[in-house]
C-alpha cells in the first residue's frame, strides 16, 4: 500500500514557470514532510521539508504548502530554470523511523 | 549540508561474485542508516534500516541472507549483495539520519551490473 501518493509522473513547464507537485498521505501520525531532488545516476538531495505545524514554509524559489486537515502538501518552484530539471520526491516521516517516499515526478523545464 | 559518502559509484560483476557497497557519513555520526534500491524512473524502495551495533532491520521480502548489512561504526554501514545475479542489477542508495532531527541525507547511489 502506497502510504504517501503523488502526483504528477511527469510535468514539463517553460522556463520562468511555476510547476507544482502535489503529495497526498493518509496516516495521521507522519509528521515531517520533506521534498527530495534527484538527478539521473545520482542520490537523492533534500530541498525542503516542512513539518505540520506550520502551513507554508519557503526556501529560495521552493515553497513547500500543507494542508493538514486535506492531508495534501505540495511543493512550487518559482522561476523555474532548465537546471531545476529532475525528479522529485515528497516522503513522509513520523519520528524519524521510517521515510515513505512518494513515486516521484519527472520535471523538464524547456528554456 | 552533512555528507553521505557511497563507494563505489558503478560496479560490474560476474554472476555468482559478491559485491560489497560502503556508506559513510563523513561530517556526523549517523545511530541509523538506511538502504534502498531503486529501478530506472521509479520511486526509492527501503530494503533495510541499519542501526550502529544492532542487526539491521528488513523489510519484508528483502532476503536478509542475500544482503548483507553490517553498521559496525557510527560512520559506516556497508550493504553486501552475495552472489549477485542479474536480477539484483540496480541502483542502490544509502542514506543516514542527520543529529536525530529526521533530515536525511543521501548517497550518491551505485548502479550495480551483474552479467
Amino acid at each position: 500500500q502506497q502510504q504517501v501518493k503523488q502526483s504528477p509522473q511527469s510535468l514539463i513547464v517553460q522556463k520562468g514557470g511555476i510547476p507544482i507537485i502535489n503529495c497526498a498521505y493518509e496516516n495521521t501520525a507522519f509528521d515531517y514532510f520533506p521534498w527530495y531532488q534527484q538527478f539521473p545516476g545520482k542520490g537523492p538531495a533534500l530541498l525542503i521539508a516542512i513539518r505540520p505545524d506550520v502551513s507554508e514554509k519557503k526556501e529560495g524559489r521552493f515553497t513547500i504548502s500543507f494542508n493538514k486537515s486535506a492531508k495534501q502538501f505540495s511543493l512550487h518552484i518559482m522561476d523555474s530554470q532548465p537546471g531545476d530539471s529532475a525528479t522529485y520526491f515528497c516522503a513522509a516521516s513520523m519520528a524519524g523511523n521510517q521515510f515513505y517516499f512518494g513515486t516521484g515526478t519527472s520535471l523538464t523545464v524547456i528554456p | 549540508g552533512a555528507v553521505v559518502s557511497q563507494h563505489p559509484s558503478w560496479v560490474i560483476c560476474k554472476s555468482g561474485t559478491s559485491v560489497k557497497i560502503e556508506c559513510r557519513s563523513l561530517d556526523f555520526q549517523a545511530t541509523t542508516m538506511f538502504w534502498y534500491r531503486q529501478f530506472p524512473k521509479q520511486s526509492l524502495m527501503l530494503m533495510a534500516t541499519s542501526n550502529e551495533g544492532s542487526k539491521a532491520t528488513y523489510e519484508q521480502g528483502v532476503e536478509k541472507d542475500k544482503f548483507l548489512i553490517n553498521h559496525a561504526s557510527l560512520t559506516l554501514s556497508t550493504l553486501t549483495v552475495t552472489s549477485a545475479h542479474p536480477e539484483d542489477s540496480s541502483f542502490y542508495i544509502c542514506s543516514a539520519e542527520f543529529g536525530g532531527n529526521e533530515k536525511l541525507f543521501f548517497g550518491s547511489g551505485t548502479q550495480l551490473s551483474v552479467l
